[in-house]
């Protein structure tokens, strides 16, 4: 079925570390890719995005990383500061529809 | 903030009432979505709006549930005879297309039905 969902619903690190968070998709005509930031009481903020034609894509302090073979996508953020502290969603639109499916999100909590 | 606004941020009603919530996009965005959100889940798709033309809704959105963009800026979600299981978080986001049709959110309208 079309669903995206994540390896771990909460992710604690250190401040000044690198955290990694996990997506898996399911759907493999998925094109497009979209991590958010959503911190308490806020809508979601976009930080990344990548199309299928990519392997990769920086931002700052921010890389997302997409495996079509394994359908696997993830999001890594340098340098962790406790700002980064929020829940972060993976979401994925499919071609021909206008509908974004977002995963149930991770928490990350950065421990100063 | 992505300059998308809504309003109210905050409603409680209830069982019975009707809402009506509304969203105002980036000026220049033609599509326009809402989206549902419960604690601790990802939000998820309800309608979606090009120009003033509804173009896709979800199965989520049942009868009682309606949405309008007259004029293809702003647009109202109106929830009748609301239930205690529709107490969520409404998003509403904007995108442009040609632009990667990036959506950006508003902060949100959390109803609560008592």
């Amino acid at each position: 079925g079309e669903s995206v969902g994540l390896h771990l619903p909460t992710l604690s690190v250190q401040e000044g570390d690198n955290s990694i968070i996990n997506c898996a998709y399911s759907n493999s005509a998925s094109d497009y890719f979209i991590w958010y930031k959503q911190e308490s009481g806020k809508g979601p903020q976009f930080i990344i995005d990548i199309r299928s034609n990519m392997d990769k894509r920086q931002g700052q302090r921010v890389t997302v990383l997409l495996n079509k073979t394994v359908k696997h996508l993830s999001l890594q953020i340098a340098a962790t500061q406790p700002g980064d502290s929020a829940v972060y969603f993976c979401a994925e639109n499919i071609p021909g529809g206008f509908k974004t499916i977002f995963g149930a999100g991770t928490r990350l909590f950065v421990k100063a | 903030d992505t300059g998308v606004s809504q309003n109210p941020r905050h409603k409680i009603t209830k069982r019975g009432q009707n809402v009506t919530f509304r969203c105002d996009p980036i000026s220049e965005h033609n599509r326009l979505y809402w989206y549902r959100q419960t604690l601790g889940q990802g939000p998820e798709f309800l309608t979606y709006f090009q120009n003033e033309a509804q173009l896709e809704k979800s199965r989520l959105l049942s009868d009682r549930f309606s949405a309008e963009r007259p004029k293809g800026s702003f647009s109202t979600l109106e929830i009748q005879r609301t239930e205690q299981g529709d107490s969520a978080m409404y998003l509403c986001a904007s995108s442009l297309v040609g632009q990667g049709d990036t959506q950006y959110f508003g902060p949100g309208t959390r109803l609560t039905v008592l």
